[in-house]
């Protein structure tokens, strides 16, 4: 159980274009998500968080016009960077809380993102 | 805002030994939750073992303990028997109990197994 998925496990999109990173809480569901930015041989840093049916709260520094988050189900949380650049590159990692109320929350495996 | 400091940024140990990672926080909550989560190289995060800070008993699982000590805000992961298999990242992570399910993490140290 408690399993999140993410999708893509990697990508490499073109510099100014857009890409989307699916989060999903396959077998509970998640009244919360978070999204969390790694980059190489650093820690994870949280970007935002979401909540169903809410706009995301984004931490500070994260420029919320270039991180969208979309919350739209229990199931799903959805990361879209736009105009993507090279210093967006990283490796981007989410976690969802069971609304059953599980102490801890779960993780994705991750999306490496590079951008040429 | 609650820090979590990890002092030694790569530790190395022999097979069937044991080490132990430090981890050190600061806050001024009473309630809170503390992790070490493992990374390898795979990147995803595995969870090694969870302590809630009004427990006094330090938390253990298998091969993996804690040494919990709340008044000197010091959490350190001990690795018993190590296998070549524990080589990877290890984070240390704090939660509040009343701000959501966000983790703080420290900055990691990488763990290197050596036969």
């Amino acid at each position: 159980g408690a399993v999140v998925s993410q999708h893509p496990s990697w990508v490499i999109c073109k510099s100014g274009t857009s890409v989307k990173i699916e989060c999903r809480s396959l077998d509970f569901q998640a009244t919360t998500m978070f999204w969390y930015r790694q980059f190489p041989k650093q820690s994870l840093m949280l970007m935002a968080t979401s909540n169903e049916g809410s706009k995301a709260t984004y931490e500070q520094g994260v420029e919320k016009d270039k991180f969208l988050i979309n919350h739209a189900s229990l199931t799903l949380s959805t990361l879209t960077v736009t105009s993507a650049h090279p210093e967006d590159s990283s490796f981007y990692i989410c976690s969802a809380r069971d609304r059953s109320g599980a102490t801890e929350a779960f993780f994705g495996q991750g999306t490496r993102l590079t951008v040429v | 805002a609650q820090t979590v400091t990890q002092s030694q940024p790569e530790m190395s140990v022999q097979e069937a030994e044991t080490v132990t990672l430090s981890c050190t926080y600061d806050t001024s909550e009473s309630d809170y939750y503390l992790f070490w989560y493992k990374q390898p190289p795979s990147r995803q995060m595995i969870l090694v073992i969870r302590q809630e800070a009004y427990k006094q008993q330090n938390a253990t699982e298998n091969r993996f303990s804690v040494n919990f000590q709340k008044a000197a805000k010091s959490f350190s992961l001990k690795i018993s028997d190590s296998q070549l298999g524990d080589a990877a990242m290890y984070f240390c992570a704090y939660r509040s109990s009343n701000s959501g399910y966000a983790l703080n993490f420290g900055k990691g140290t990488s763990l290197l197994v050596t036969p």
